[in-house]
């Protein structure tokens, strides 16, 4: 999983509650990016970030927050966890460097409940 | 907006037999297009992808994609399928003249039968 690791790797939780997921990288990429995946809808964008401190929203950015403080890690929060956002969630990384040609790599996801 | 359709929720092929998914995209202006592959409880494995230059690109595990600009699609394909091929398949797709996000489609479950 191309030097990626995401934790917790499951985690189970009750609506309200505050949760962060954590993406960790060791290739020194400067583009990070978190998503999540829903049967029948694929992959979509929450958030990604281009740099340490520089975050910018994607397309299901509602009820989510993240930080970047260094190069190699990502923070995703709940800020108060809903139903709705059980799901499965995957880091990605992009070196970002190639004028856009750049392969994203995945990590291993953190699949998320929320009761 | 750039978009990627995948119209097939599930592909049955019989091992040994030729494996095409596919997969359309939307964009402005011309594209960077990307598949990926997904095991059950994995992340998701990079394929291949097209960028510039020849229509056929060759990737990993013996797949292949075709790149159509005319009918916009970007199918993959691989001979003989293997049971071991059984997987989700997404293909992706970025513009050129945007900034780094990639839009995937909704996938596609592969099922290859003994």
């Amino acid at each position: 999983d191309a030097g990626i690791t995401q934790s917790p790797r499951h985690k189970v939780t009750e609506t309200g509650t505050p949760v962060t997921l954590r993406c960790h990288q060791t290739e020194n990429h400067r583009y990070m990016y978190w998503y999540r995946q829903d049967p029948g809808h694929g992959l979509r964008l929450i958030h990604y970030s281009y740099g340490v401190k520089d975050t910018d929203k994607g397309e299901v950015s509602d009820g989510y927050s993240v930080s970047r403080s260094k190069t190699e890690d990502f923070l995703l929060t709940l800020e108060s966890a809903t139903s709705s956002q059980t799901s499965v969630y995957f880091c990605a990384i992009s070196a970002g460097d190639t004028g856009g040609t750049d392969t994203q790599y995945f990590g291993p996801g953190t699949r998320l409940t929320v009761l | 907006a750039q978009s990627v359709a995948q119209p097939e929720d599930q592909v049955n092929v019989a091992e040994g037999n030729p494996l095409t998914v596919k997969c359309t995209y939307s964009v402005s202006g011309n594209p960077y297009l990307f598949w990926y592959v997904q095991y059950p409880n994995r992340g998701l494995q990079f394929l291949l992808k097209y960028i510039t230059g020849d229509n056929l690109v060759k990737g990993s595990y013996g797949f292949e994609a075709e790149f159509n600009k005319s009918q916009t699609s970007f199918h993959l394909k691989k001979p003989s399928a293997l049971v071991s091929d059984s997987a989700l398949y997404f293909c992706a797709v970025r513009d050129r003249y945007g900034n780094n996000r990639l839009a995937f489609g909704k996938g596609n479950q592969v099922v290859v039968i003994p």
